[in-house]
């Protein structure tokens, strides 16, 4: 299976603030690469696919960069409403594998 | 808009089988690139991808769940379903259905399934 880690697990930032997301991946994937977010006792959503492509609806804040092994989600200008928790995945190949989970929190 | 719902039992006994079904609304089942999928996510823990099924009734499962679990899909009902069989209480969990086109969504609001006596 390809193994995908997220750092830092936990981040602590403020409204107004960028932050950044690392996902890496245990061999290349190339851009098959997608991000979610997840607040508390819902379904996840569907953020960023290809690596870099902003699904449709998600504000502009939001971006995804990187190929091969490495990848970061960037939110700039946090708003009150992205504290929650973001996932990558890879669909590269099979079996599709999430990352761990990055907890975002209000500072 | 496309929307996705989850329905079963909400309560299997342990070494009973899980049966979820999947009803697609605001869109067809067939004749598109998607997939289906089932993912799951333990209590306070990671998500987990299951497997996936394509209108023509091909399927994927994850290795760690293949000799346990059975997509299968009714394209005339827009309905596609998850049989997890010999169920254990590591198998609780909020199961989700999703389209895969490029990544998952949307996604179904998920559905608790307890494993317990």
């Amino acid at each position: 299976d390809i193994q995908m880690t997220q750092s830092p697990s936990t981040l602590s930032a403020s409204v107004g603030d960028r932050v950044t997301i690392t996902c890496r991946a245990s061999q290349n994937i190339n851009s098959w690469l997608a991000w979610y977010q997840q607040k508390s006792a819902k379904a996840p959503n569907l953020l960023i696919y290809k690596a870099s492509n902003l699904e449709t609806g998600v504000p502009s804040r939001f971006s995804g960069s990187g190929s091969g092994t490495e990848f970061t989600l960037t939110i700039n200008s946090l708003q009150p409403d992205d504290f929650a928790t973001y996932y990558c995945q890879q669909y590269y190949g099979y079996p599709y594998t999430f990352g761990q989970g990055t907890k975002l929190e209000i500072k | 808009q496309l929307q996705l719902r989850e329905s079963g039992p909400g309560l299997v006994k342990p070494s009973e089988t899980l049966s979820l079904t999947c009803t697609v609304s605001g869109g067809s089942i067939s004749g598109s690139s998607s997939y289906w999928g089932w993912i799951r996510q333990p209590p306070g823990r990671a998500l987990e991808w299951i497997g996936h099924i394509f209108y023509s009734g091909n399927t994927y499962y994850n290795p760690s769940l293949r000799s346990r679990v059975a997509i299968s899909v009714d394209t005339s009902n827009r309905q596609f379903s998850l049989q997890l069989s010999s169920v254990t209480a590591t198998d609780t969990a909020v199961y989700y259905c999703a389209r895969e086109n490029n990544g998952l969504g949307p996604w179904g609001r998920g559905a608790l399934v307890t494993v317990s006596s």
